[in-house]
């Protein structure tokens, strides 16, 4: 069983700080997803990084994938209450999808 | 309604008694997937299928059962609940290969007594 460590597992702060969160394995992933989940729902798919250094913007967030492809981060900048939540990343191997166990954010205004 | 639906949204059941979960989506998605999500941790697969009448089993398929005879359904049957399958449910869908976009239900929370 490949594992996904996530740290920190809670993360609480003030509007307008940035943070970085971490997903790292001692296993290859062939990609790897980060999620966005809400009380009450389901997970959202964020972004999917494939290739080993790849670093994708999606507006004040920033993602990279380690040139291993062992490890990834999500980057916020300038956090809003709105992106409170559980992130989650999932590493994809061999046809099969490993979840960590997800950082819940807190952004307090 | 499009998208993927999960029923019920909420149930509370006793410790042996068999209960099923259902998840339908619109997509015509061909692979669909059962997770469970405990409390503080993230999703463990279940069991998925690539197609109907396909299902395989994923990292804790002891104690559950699947089947798929249409696109659309993907049912969850717990044979003889136990207190350990109290968790919260989710069903996902793909286009069509394991990697792509998984999307989510809502979830369905399941309380064993």
């Amino acid at each position: 069983t490949q594992l996904l460590e996530q740290s920190p597992q809670f993360l609480s702060i003030q509007e307008g700080e940035n943070l970085t969160v971490y997903c790292n394995s001692s296993s290859v992933f062939s990609s790897l997803q980060w999620y966005r989940q809400e009380p009450g729902e389901g997970p959202v798919l964020l972004v999917t990084v494939v290739t080993g250094g790849e670093v994708k913007k999606l507006k004040r967030l920033t993602f990279q994938f380690g040139d291993a492809r062992k490890d990834s981060s999500l980057h916020i900048t300038a956090a809003q209450p709105g992106d409170t939540g559980l992130y989650l990343c999932a590493g994809m191997h061999a046809g099969k999808s490993t979840f960590g166990d997800g950082t819940t954010l807190t952004v307090k205004p | 309604d499009a998208g993927i639906t999960q029923s019920p949204r909420y149930k509370i059941t006793e410790t042996g008694r068999q209960v099923t979960l259902m998840c339908h989506q619109t997509w015509s998605h061909s692979y669909m997937f059962w997770y469970r999500q405990d409390l503080g941790h993230g999703l463990r697969l279940i069991y998925y299928s690539a197609a109907a009448d396909i299902t395989d089993k994923g990292e804790v398929p002891d104690g559950y059962v699947v089947s798929r005879s249409k696109t659309e359904n993907f049912p969850l049957t717990l044979e003889s609940a136990t207190r350990s399958q109290t968790s919260v449910y989710f069903c996902a869908s793909s286009e069509s290969h394991l990697t792509d976009t998984q999307y989510f239900g809502p979830g369905t929370r399941l309380t064993v007594l």
